[in-house]
């Protein structure tokens, strides 16, 4: 599976735009970038997904770059339910796909 | 209704016991996925079944036997526990293919050996 690498901790106000970053330079053509989450003490919960247009859905938007080697998971609007540990991963379609997990970015939100 | 359910959700043992997990999803996902979380807070797949077929086996002791009787429920027993078992333990379902809406986690079940 190809790698990505992602800060490790960012901090955002809440009720204020955050972007969170991830670098994938040696995607291959056929690999979707996913974002998932983890809250506190909860499994890994679904966030986007995409392969070379951007996408919105009602948690984020995910902008990716045209030479698809890097991505940004926007989150409009920070709460304080949106602290958690986001991790961006890339996966095939296939029979044998997965999800491998990396560090992520523990996200803080403050008042 | 919980989508993906484990039970159960703590799970202390002793050394040399052998213990199951259950998982149930009511997706209607053929795709089911065994993932383990430890001390690190590192989630790594151990096992997939995609209707009740396993596909995925990653490189995880002997010990680790998955059972998938139908395909929506993948339990995972455990013989012989040893301490560096204690860990989360996430379920896990998806459509095959798994760009289709994602996979879907259950909450977890925390193992702890002593």
């Amino acid at each position: 599976d190809a790698k990505t690498t992602q800060p490790n901790s960012m901090e955002s106000n809440e009720e204020e735009p955050v972007h969170l970053p991830c670098n994938h330079s040696t995607i291959s053509g056929t690999d979707y970038i996913h974002w998932y989450r983890q809250l506190p003490s909860q499994g890994p919960e679904y966030v986007i997904h995409g392969l070379t247009s951007n996408v919105n859905n009602r948690m984020a938007s995910l902008a990716i770059a045209e030479d698809r080697k890097s991505s940004t998971l926007i989150l409009h609007r920070a709460t304080l339910r949106d602290a958690a540990v986001y991790y961006c991963i890339l996966s095939e379609t296939g029979t044998a796909s997965k999800l491998t997990f990396g560090t992520g970015t523990r996200l803080q939100v403050t008042l | 209704d919980t989508a993906v359910s484990q039970t159960p959700k703590y799970l202390v043992t002793q050394m040399g016991n052998d213990k199951s997990i259950k998982c149930e999803q009511n997706l209607g996902h053929d795709t089911m996925y065994w993932y383990k979380q430890d001390s690190k807070k590192f989630l790594k797949i151990m096992f997939s079944y995609n209707n009740k077929e396993l596909i995925i086996n990653e490189t995880v002791p002997n010990r680790f036997s998955p059972k998938s009787p139908d395909k929506a429920h993948l339990n995972l027993h455990i013989n012989s526990l040893e301490l560096g078992d204690s860990a989360v333990y996430f379920c896990a379902s998806s459509h095959r293919g798994q760009g289709v809406g994602g996979y879907t986690f259950g909450s977890g079940t925390r193992l702890t050996v002593v």
